[in-house]
């Protein structure tokens, strides 16, 4: 079957940096999403990899590993704004989008 | 801007009852997507389409149905409400045949079926 995991919950510093992992489970791969949803908001695009290895975006980094079935999303310099969920999806072969269940992002100052 | 639309943002309605779910984009995109979001749950798809008169089941489909007569919108119908369908509904569009690029979401309907 196919199948996102992601931790639950993770809690960090403000100023800190953290890293969220996802692992997935596919038929077939066509690249793997992460969204960025603030409590009782849509869900906002953050970052697309297909290929190995990490994305650069600001402040926000992913990296992936297709022969490991892993992604990670790393945020740097946390800010209060960052507490979120943060949503991994991986893309399979019928270019239909699976969803982890998000991880809860909570910063403390 | 372009921008999608949900109405109604909030509906509370009683078991066997029709609703009608709104989703409206000005962004042109061919492909439009209703997902329902649990705790606990990721996203999951109920509907698709990829243009006018195309319509697709995704993987939580009974007891839902969508249409899709023009480009800009993909309204969602639950026939006999069920308390099982309380959820929140969100609404999305992308670019066509542009499948790696960014699903763009509706700020969501909660709909509760008493």
């Amino acid at each position: 079957g196919q199948n996102i995991d992601q931790p639950t919950e993770m809690t960090a510093t403000e100023g800190a940096i953290v890293q969220i992992n996802c692992t997935y489970q596919t038929s077939g791969f066509n690249g793997l999403f992460w969204y960025q949803q603030h409590a009782g908001e849509a869900p906002t695009f953050l970052s697309y990899n297909v290929l190995d290895g990490l994305e650069e975006k600001g402040r926000f980094s992913s990296f992936l590993s297709r022969s490991k079935g892993y992604s990670y999303l790393l945020l740097k310099e946390l800010q209060m704004k960052d507490s979120a969920s943060y949503l991994c999806a991986g893309m399979d072969s019928n270019y239909q989008l699976i969803w982890g269940a998000g991880t809860k992002l909570i910063i403390k100052p | 801007d372009a921008e999608i639309t949900q109405s109604p943002r909030h509906k509370i309605t009683e078991t066997g009852r029709q609703v009608t779910l709104a989703c409206h984009q000005t962004w042109n995109h061919n492909n439009m997507f209703w997902y329902r979001q649990d705790l606990g749950h990721g996203l999951r798809l109920i509907h698709y389409s990829y243009g006018v008169q195309d319509t697709n089941k995704g993987e939580v489909s009974d007891g839902y149905s969508v249409s899709r007569s023009n480009t800009e919108d993909l309204p969602l119908t639950l026939e006999s409400a069920a308390s099982s369908q309380t959820s929140v509904y969100f609404c999305a569009s992308s670019t066509s045949g542009d499948f790696t690029g960014e699903l763009f979401f509706g700020e969501g309907s909660r709909l509760t079926v008493l």
